[in-house]
């Protein structure tokens, strides 16, 4: 079975770390761009952060640049976030997906499968 | 950020045809593929349209995708009461380096 499984949320202190994994199984994880989404409480998706099948092309939203960041280890079936700086406004769930398309943003990329999240909150 | 505008909210009667707009622009929409997503409450969001008007296999042909220019939409054919969840548009941003979601869409099914 194709699946996805986030760990590593919780509750952090503004200011603090936190490092989020993705189990990936069922799948060859090495030949697929990962992505983490977050979705705040009560609000829309917001994507994150992607990362290229082999790690070569890595991209980050505006919000978290210089604060989080994505890698993967193919030979663990893993995919990370690490995320650094924590504010208020990080407060979501985190989900990590895969993304159909071989480097985000091209082909028929797409994030056709998804875990079930975990929650990230970010309070004093 | 949501570069991309849908309406808040859609609704039909159970059989009725509901259409979602998204709106975007030329560094999104326009020159990338467009995704269609599927959420309900307290659940992570599906697939539902890749490439424009692609179905994934196991999604009901009653969903259809479409796109012109910098607008693409989504069309829900014989709406069903478990139709009833949010819906986003995503695509690719080339100005952004980065994908952007709609603003999501309500529908709900009178």
């Amino acid at each position: 079975e194709v699946q996805l499984v986030e760990s590593g949320g919780g509750l952090v202190k503004p200011g603090g770390s936190l490092r989020l994994s993705c189990a990936a199984s069922g799948f060859t994880f090495s030949s697929y761009t990962m992505t983490w989404v977050r979705q705040a409480p009560g609000k829309g998706l917001e994507w994150v952060s992607s990362i290229s099948s082999s790690g070569t092309y890595i991209y980050y939203a505006d919000s978290v640049k210089g604060r989080f960041t994505i890698s993967r280890d193919n030979a663990k079936n893993s995919l990370y976030l690490q995320m650094n700086s924590l504010r208020a406004e990080d407060t979501a769930v985190y989900y990590c997906a895969r993304d159909r398309g071989p480097v985000p943003g091209m082909g028929d990329d797409a994030f056709d499968i998804w875990g079930q999240g975990t929650m990230v909150t970010v309070s004093s | 950020q949501s570069v991309l505008t849908q309406p808040p909210s859609a609704s039909g009667t159970p059989g009725q045809r509901v259409t979602i707009s998204c709106s975007g622009s030329s560094s999104n929409v326009e020159t990338n593929t467009v995704k269609w997503y599927q959420q309900f409450p307290g659940t992570a969001p599906k697939l539902l349209i890749f490439g424009n008007d692609q179905r994934p296999s196991g999604v009901p042909d009653r969903f259809s995708g479409s796109k012109s220019g910098t607008s693409a939409s989504l069309a829900i054919s014989g709406l069903q009461s478990e139709d009833e969840a949010d819906y986003y548009c995503a695509a690719w941003d080339d100005s952004l380096n980065g994908y952007v979601f709609g603003t999501g869409t309500q529908v709900t099914v009178l």
